[in-house]
Parts: C-alpha cells; structure tokens; sequence
C-alpha cells in the first residue's frame, strides 16, 4: 500500500490559483473515489477542507474545490490568500477500512 | 463542545512500552470509528489504524500491523494507542481522529482530530 503522489511544493501569488494533484492507483481512488483533503498549519492538527472528493464542510472557504479524474484527485484553491499557506495532504480510501495519505505538498503564497 | 483530547506528550527509552490516550467529549464517541495518524518530525501523515468502539472490530494499516494495538473503553469514551518495543523511529507526533457526523463517516473523512501526542523515544 503505497502513499499517493503529490507535488513536494506549489507556489502562487496573492489573488492567483493553484492546483494540487494527487495521483494513487485503481485500487484506492480509482476504485472507490473516497477521498478528502487535509489543510494542516505548522504545530497545528490537520483541518479537512474537502471529502467525498468534492464536498466542502461547512464553514470551509468556497475558494476550495476537489476534483477526480480516474485514478487522480485534485484540489484547486483559487484567489490565494496569505492564510492559505499550509501543507495539504490527500487521504483516499483502500478498502476495509485503510485509509493512505498522500506524502503532502507545501503551499507558498 | 464535541472535541477529543489526548493524553499529553511522552518521553521514553528504547524498548520500553507506551499508551497514548484519546478521551472523546461527545455521544457520538462510541457511534463512529476512531482512528490514529501518525506525523513523524518534519514528515507526512500516516495512517495507523481504526477501531469501532461499538464492538472493538479493529483494523490497522499493513505498515502498522502488529506493531501497535488499538483500543477502546466505551465506559468512559477513551481510545488508546499501545506502541510496544519502542524504536527511536517511533518518535513522531500521534494524532486521534473522529468523524462528527454520519456524512464524514461514510465518506471516511475526519473533521474532528486530537490535539496530537508528541512521542520521543531516545536512550
């Protein structure tokens, strides 16, 4: 079971858009598209931002979107703000109820 | 407030034994999985394993696999985390987790996460 694929970094400016990819295999997102995003802060515990691939939980920013498409997942945060500079990590689904990360991708803004 | 407070920070030398604890302050603690992530200095996260509180079905990620024990006591809505034979590679920051609601459950997400357990294993 090995982790997902994501960039080690992304950068952008204030105002732009970045996307996040994260890329596992048939037997994880490609079969079961279960999968959320994490939002985690330096010294803090990880914030899901996204689930279901897609959803947004409430009070989570519109500015956040998910997206798949076959065995790839991604996460697009448009009009960039300074806040947004985090690590985020991919989580899907693997069946009987193991979950795999992704090894996370460093936001510079 | 639904929140989940974990056991505070440990120091302990190779090859001893250790027990983290994850108290859940909501009726929904025994109604959903909770789970361990582990975040290892400077590293990503990982996922340890799930227990069901209901009936302790317990399930572990293949890299964790009979190197920790997951367990709960339901009669004060506590989950706890055993690493036995401790190696300086277990030193890493410990993370429970719980969904809060039927929807993240089924869509095994986590909105709810400990405030962490920092673990230091060194002789």
């Amino acid at each position: 079971q090995s982790a997902l694929t994501q960039p080690a970094s992304v950068s952008g400016s204030p105002g732009q858009s970045i996307t996040i990819s994260c890329t596992g295999t048939s037997s994880d997102i490609g079969t079961y598209n279960v999968v959320s995003w994490y939002q985690q802060h330096p010294g803090k515990a990880p914030k899901l931002i996204i689930y279901e691939g897609s959803e947004r939980p409430s009070g989570v920013s519109s500015r956040f979107s998910g997206s798949r498409s076959g065995n790839t997942a991604s996460l697009t945060i448009s009009g960039l703000e300074a806040g947004d500079e985090a690590d985020y990590y991919c989580c899907a689904y693997a069946g009987s109820y193991t979950l795999v990360f992704g090894g996370g991708t460093k936001l510079t803004v | 407030e639904v929140q989940l407070v974990q056991s505070g920070a440990e120091v302990k030398k190779p090859g001893e034994s250790l027990k983290i604890s994850c108290k859940g302050y909501a009726q929904t603690f025994t109604t959903y999985w909770i789970g361990w992530v582990r975040q290892m200095p400077g590293k990503g996260l990982e996922w340890v394993g799930v227990i069901y509180p209901g009936d302790s079905d317990t399930r572990y990620s293949p890299s964790f696999q009979g190197q920790v024990t997951i367990s709960v006591d339901k009669s004060i809505s506590t989950a706890y985390l055993q690493l036995n034979t401790l190696k300086a590679s277990d030193s890493a920051v410990y993370f429970c987790v719980t969904p809060s609601s039927g929807t993240y459950f089924a869509a095994m997400a986590f909105d709810l996460w400990g405030q962490g357990t920092m673990v230091t294993v060194s002789s």
